[in-house]
């Protein structure tokens, strides 16, 4: 069974840019959520996608924003890049149901360098 | 606040040497504890997740325990290949798949 996809890998980027980062779930799952993971915070919670709902979302400036289609993929964008936005973006998904949701599953991230 | 304390940060152990990792949480209505494994440049990878005070969950070498404050990883005779960074995280009710993390133990296991 094929893990969480997330393209691309690796990218870089200059201030001021913006960038869309992608992510096949597990197939059947429904639920994808994005996390961006750095040294100094960790990992935090960016928002979370359910039949093309946001569901959740957390503290992070408009310049972040997501989507998911009806296949359950999902593209999450930053406009606008910072310096500070260099970090690993994780995708995870979830067999979730409405009122419940399951264990997250992880893809590999994509690395986001901002020059 | 919700919030996860993990520690040590670092943990070095031999090979052969049990230890625990901890941790610490506050969550207003708890839904359930992650454990993920995560490897240098590697997303984290799924290891448990415990609902109740009481619960015991293992995996090989790996034993995870719940309490209403705390949880703890134990590792028995860790090898080598267990060396990783370990996370915890809360999921809260009403938050649907949010998780909330903990900074992470790095174990490194020495032969």
């Amino acid at each position: 069974k094929a893990g969480v996809t997330q393209t691309p890998r690796y990218l870089i980027k200059t201030r001021g840019q913006q960038v869309t980062l992608s992510c096949s779930p597990i197939s059947g799952h429904r639920s994808v959520s994005w996390y961006q993971q750095t040294p100094g915070q960790g990992l935090q919670f960016l928002f979370e996608y359910f039949s093309e709902t946001q569901r959740n979302k957390g503290n992070f400036p408009g310049r972040f924003s997501g989507r998911q289609f009806s296949n359950s993929r999902s593209e999450m964008n930053v406009s606008t890049l910072e310096l500070g936005d260099s970090a690993l973006y994780l995708c995870a998904s979830s067999l979730a149901g409405r009122q419940v949701a399951g264990e997250l599953f992880f893809g590999e991230g994509s690395r986001l360098t901002v020059l | 606040e919700d919030q996860v304390t993990q520690s040590p940060e670092a943990l070095r152990l031999q090979e052969g040497e049990s230890s625990s990792l901890n941790c610490s949480y506050t969550v207003s209505g708890l839904r359930g504890l992650f454990w993920y494994r995560q490897d240098p440049g590697k997303g984290p990878e799924f290891l448990f997740t415990l609902y109740s005070a009481g619960e015991e969950k293992e995996k090989e070498r790996l034993k995870a325990t719940l309490t209403k404050k705390e949880s703890f990883l134990h590792i028995t005779a860790p090898k080598p290949e267990d060396s990783a960074t370990y996370l915890c995280a809360v999921q809260a009710y009403n938050q649907g798949g949010k998780l909330i993390f903990g900074q992470g133990t790095e174990l490194s296991v020495k032969p």
